[in-house]
């Protein structure tokens, strides 16, 4: 079985600071996983994808990840914020296989303080 | 534009109407699903659809009725809805349901969906 921990469900930063968004994962495999974005009003939309290759994944908008077996973690990073990255950000988990259904975490809401 | 579109953005219904919701991919794509999205829960995954064959069904209530005409639409039909299935309605499309490094998922902009 596999589930995803979004370990704050909000987090706040200044306009121009660096995000971070936390997230660990627990599963059976060597897990595929993805961040998504959901800005308001809209549908999720994918961020970035680590599937076994790099360690350190980088996605649209200046957003990288860095995948640590050792911390089973998978936490989104971005060196300086922009008003626009304000939304709700998902982390997900599969297996590589493909074979079991994306495993989404709740979710955290990024606001930018200008 | 995602290239997966929804209609109707926003939908108001009595428990007692009957309305069909509908989600078109412009991507090629084989696979389509909907989620539903309510809020401070994980995203549910309600049906699948891949090459016009439902997958899978999550222990979904029968008053929600998936149809897939062909690999480019997708409807839910509802009928008698509750007042706690009130929620954003997704529709995602993917190249591939399942299969080595699951394909992304593309979303749609969803259907905002109210009971009363």
């Amino acid at each position: 079985a596999q589930s995803v921990t979004q370990l704050d469900s909000h987090v706040s930063v200044s306009e121009g600071t660096p995000v971070l968004l936390r997230c660990n994962y627990s599963s059976s495999y060597s897990p595929s996983l993805f961040w998504y974005v959901q800005h308001p009003n809209k549908g999720l939309q994918l961020l970035l994808k680590y599937t076994s290759a790099a360690t350190l994944v980088k996605g649209i908008n200046g957003f990288e990840a860095e995948f640590k077996k050792s911390e089973t973690s998978f936490h989104l990073t971005k060196p300086s914020a922009h008003m626009s990255d304000a939304a709700e950000y998902f982390c997900v988990v599969s297996d590589p296989s493909g074979n079991t259904p994306l495993v989404f975490g709740k979710g955290t809401r990024l606001s930018v303080i200008a | 534009e995602t290239g997966v579109t929804q209609t109707p953005r926003h939908l108001v219904m009595g428990m007692t109407n009957k309305k069909s919701l509908k989600c078109e991919q412009h991507l090629g794509h084989n696979a389509m699903y909907w989620y539903k999205q309510s809020a401070k829960k994980p995203l549910e995954l309600m049906f699948v659809y891949s090459l016009e064959e439902r997958v899978e069904n999550n222990s979904v209530p029968s008053r929600f009725s998936p149809e897939c005409p062909n690999s480019s639409h997708l409807f839910l039909h509802l009928h008698t809805l509750q007042p706690e299935d009130s929620a954003l309605y997704l529709c995602a499309s993917s190249q591939q349901h399942r299969g080595p490094s699951n394909s992304p998922l593309h979303f749609g902009n969803g259907t905002r969906l109210t009971v009363t």
